[in-house]
């Protein structure tokens, strides 16, 4: 079984700050995708970043980076100088290679309020 | 350019009257997926197509239906909406080649007098 634990419910940071969304996952596939989404108040979904099992690579983008640590399970979002407008839920993600295991698995979400 | 649209973004249904909701892509994928996502909590998937292959899964009520005519077109039928089915309802689709990333439409809120 798969599972995603985003354990910080809310966060709320002043503009400009930096600020570390945490996701911690199990799963008994050796190779797996991890998943980055925003979803702002208007509601979509938007896909920020796919990493896949075997790229431990650090990964930054403008003012984003994700930090991926396979012994700790872990795929931490860091937004760097943080803005109003990156005010949203953050969804962190995993699916297998197989069968219902590539279905998404979210975990339940981090509220970013971020306030001028 | 929207690549995932739904239609309509709001939607208010009575209590048993059913209710269609619309979901279409310009992407070509092969996978497209009906999510609900209620207040507060993370999308749970109701169902999946590839290509034509309907997946359902195992907790997805009776009630809710999908069909899918064509690659582009997907449609969400909920035959007697109770007043627990009031969410958003997130359309998806990704393509059918590995793990990529789903792209997901901007969603139908439904609410239920």
């Amino acid at each position: 079984a798969q599972k995603v634990t985003q354990a910080q419910t809310e966060i709320s940071v002043v503009e400009k700050e930096d600020v570390t969304l945490d996701c911690v996952y199990e799963t008994r596939d050796t190779t797996y995708y991890l998943f980055w989404y925003k979803q702002p108040p208007s509601g979509e979904l938007v896909f920020l970043i796919r990493r896949n099992s075997f790229d431990e690579q650090n990964e930054i983008s403008g003012r984003y980076s994700w930090n991926f640590q396979k012994s700790t399970s872990s795929f931490n979002f860091t937004i760097t100088a943080s803005q109003v407008v990156d005010s949203a839920v953050y969804f962190c993600a995993l699916s297998g290679l197989s069968g219902s295991a590539r279905q998404l698995t979210f975990g339940s979400g981090t509220q970013l309020t971020v306030l001028p | 350019d929207a690549m995932v649209i739904q239609n309509p973004r709001y939607q208010v249904t009575q209590f048993g009257k059913p209710v269609t909701l619309s979901c279409s892509q310009t992407l070509n994928h092969n996978v497209m997926y009906w999510y609900q996502q209620k207040s507060s909590q993370a999308p749970k998937l109701l169902f999946h197509y590839y290509d034509k292959d309907f997946n359902n899964e195992a907790d997805t009520p009776d009630n809710f239906q999908s069909r899918r005519p064509n690659t582009s077109f997907c449609f969400l039928d909920i035959r007697s909406p109770g007043l627990g089915d009031a969410a958003m309802y997130l359309c998806a689709t990704r393509s059918g080649a590995g793990n990529q990333p789903q792209h997901f439409g901007d969603g139908t809120r439904l609410s239920i007098l």
